[in-house]
């Protein structure tokens, strides 16, 4: 079955540590977007891919950092740098190049730091 | 600059009816892409309906139905028939438009949560 998986879906920190959340996907997607949820809250884009070892700031990038060495993988760092890391992370991937190309989610990670 | 605006933070519906869920959207651009999503208690999201700006006809998808209004930027979800699995929160959201071409971002809204009571 084709998806996108993110681990582990529960993860706690303290606080100062660095933290990776892993993405991986197996639909053969170019594009990977990582987002954050907050309670009652839409979805804010942190960073996104659209090719292999290139990646761009999405709305929110600050204390957070990404790569992208491999096509299927989109880890994304949570930094010591982020104020108020806890939240609930989302991770997507889609085709590229038309406007129809719905993004395709993973199940969540949910961070909680304390 | 684009936005998405719903309105409605929560709606109650009651089982077998039909329910519709607002959502508005402001874009310069007269090319663009307006989706709705999912998002069941268990924080996946799900692809529900898409409509494109030059599309002649309402999207439509099983039990979903999107009520397109062009001139008033409106973008309303319709669900039949409503079952109590549909209680979920609702995103509507739009493709971004820079300098007259689409990017691969989407502009999401905040949503509404739907409660289906039986």
């Amino acid at each position: 079955d084709g998806g996108i998986t993110q681990s582990p879906k529960y993860l706690f920190r303290k606080e100062g540590q660095n933290v990776t959340l892993s993405c991986e996907q197996n639909l053969n997607h170019d594009a990977m977007y990582w987002y954050r949820q907050d309670p009652g809250q839409g979805l804010r884009l942190i960073y996104y891919s659209q090719i292999v070892n290139d990646f761009q700031k999405g709305d929110i990038a600050e204390g957070y950092s990404v790569s992208r060495e491999k096509k299927e993988s989109f880890p994304l760092t949570v930094t010591s740098a982020q104020k108020n890391p806890t939240a609930f992370y989302l991770c997507a991937s889609s085709i590229v190049g038309t406007y129809k190309a719905e993004q395709y989610f993973g199940p969540g990670t949910r961070l909680t730091v304390t | 600059a684009q936005k998405i605006t719903q309105t409605q933070p929560g709606m109650f519906v009651q089982e077998k009816e039909a329910v519709t869920l607002d959502c508005t959207y402001d874009t310069s651009d007269p090319s663009y892409g307006l989706f709705w999503y999912k998002q069941p208690s268990s924080g996946e999201m799900i692809f529900l309906i898409y409509q494109g700006s030059y599309d002649q006809q309402n999207a439509t998808e099983g039990r979903y139905s999107l009520n397109f209004q062009k001139a008033r930027k409106s973008a309303n979800l319709v669900i039949s028939a409503s079952q109590l699995g549909d209680s979920a929160m609702y995103f509507c959201a739009m493709r971004e438009v820079v300098f007259g071409g689409a990017t691969n971002k989407l502009i999401f809204g905040t949503g509404t949560l739907l409660a289906v009571q039986p």
